[in-house]
């Protein structure tokens, strides 16, 4: 079973540049997460999509940053423009999103995508 | 507000030590709490853990939850430097299939 898929692994943009990262998550999978997580902490939960509906995207700053999932599918967040504090790495991740399931769900990673803005 | 915290922050360790690791959680509507281990790269599953009291195990490392105290412990014996990494807890809630993670825990195995 393939993984989640992300890209580009690296980027490394000037202030107020703008950058996208894309997202293939599991097959199958109808939840998926975009999470930001900087050096020393852990992922903080920025958008989470059920399908291609958006469950929570409160911790999104929305004035610089986007994202969709207009198919369900594949996902893309957007930054523009950047700043220095958005340097971080961009996790996504995936589950089954099956509420009625008791045993609970498990959330799988993509690779990450490493931001440094300088 | 839900919450996830673990301690401690960071450990460091020789060869051989056995390690656990705290997690305590506030989350309204718990389903579940995983575990996770973090090298230079994406965190890749450990445990997942839905009943109090039943320990699960996987090689020299295990875990178990109590309900009760709202809060679980990652063990792991015989320690290698190849556990060094941040371990990461995550509650999921039942509303919303919404998971929040701890800070983590970094461990250093020192040879």
């Amino acid at each position: 079973e393939a993984g989640v898929a992300q890209s580009p692994r690296y980027k490394i943009i000037e202030k107020r540049q703008s950058v996208a990262f894309w997202c293939n998550p599991i097959s199958g999978h109808a939840t998926l997460y975009w999470y930001q997580q900087i050096l020393g902490q852990g992922p903080k939960l920025l958008i989470q999509f059920q399908n291609n509906g958006v469950v929570d995207d409160s911790q999104l700053p929305k004035d610089r940053f986007s994202a969709e999932r207009l198919k369900g599918v594949d996902s893309t967040l957007k930054i523009q423009p950047a700043k220095l504090e958005d340097s971080a790495v961009y996790l996504c991740a995936s589950s089954i999103g099956q509420r009625l399931l008791s045993l609970g769900n498990t959330i799988y990673f993509g690779e990450g995508s490493w931001l440094t803005v300088v | 507000e839900d919450k996830v915290v673990q301690s401690p922050l960071s450990l460091v360790v020789h060869e051989g030590d056995t390690v656990t690791l705290n997690c305590s959680y506030e989350v309204t509507n718990f389903r579940s709490l995983l575990w996770y281990k973090q090298e230079k790269k994406a965190p890749t599953f450990l445990f997942m853990l839905t009943s109090s009291g039943i320990e699960k195990k996987s090689g020299r490392l295990s875990s178990i939850l109590d309900k009760k105290e709202l809060s679980s412990i990652l063990n792991i014996t015989a320690t290698q430097t190849g556990d060094s990494a941040i371990y990461l807890c995550a509650v999921e809630a039942v509303t919303g299939n919404q998971f929040y993670f701890g800070t983590g825990t970094s461990l250093t195995v020192i040879p």
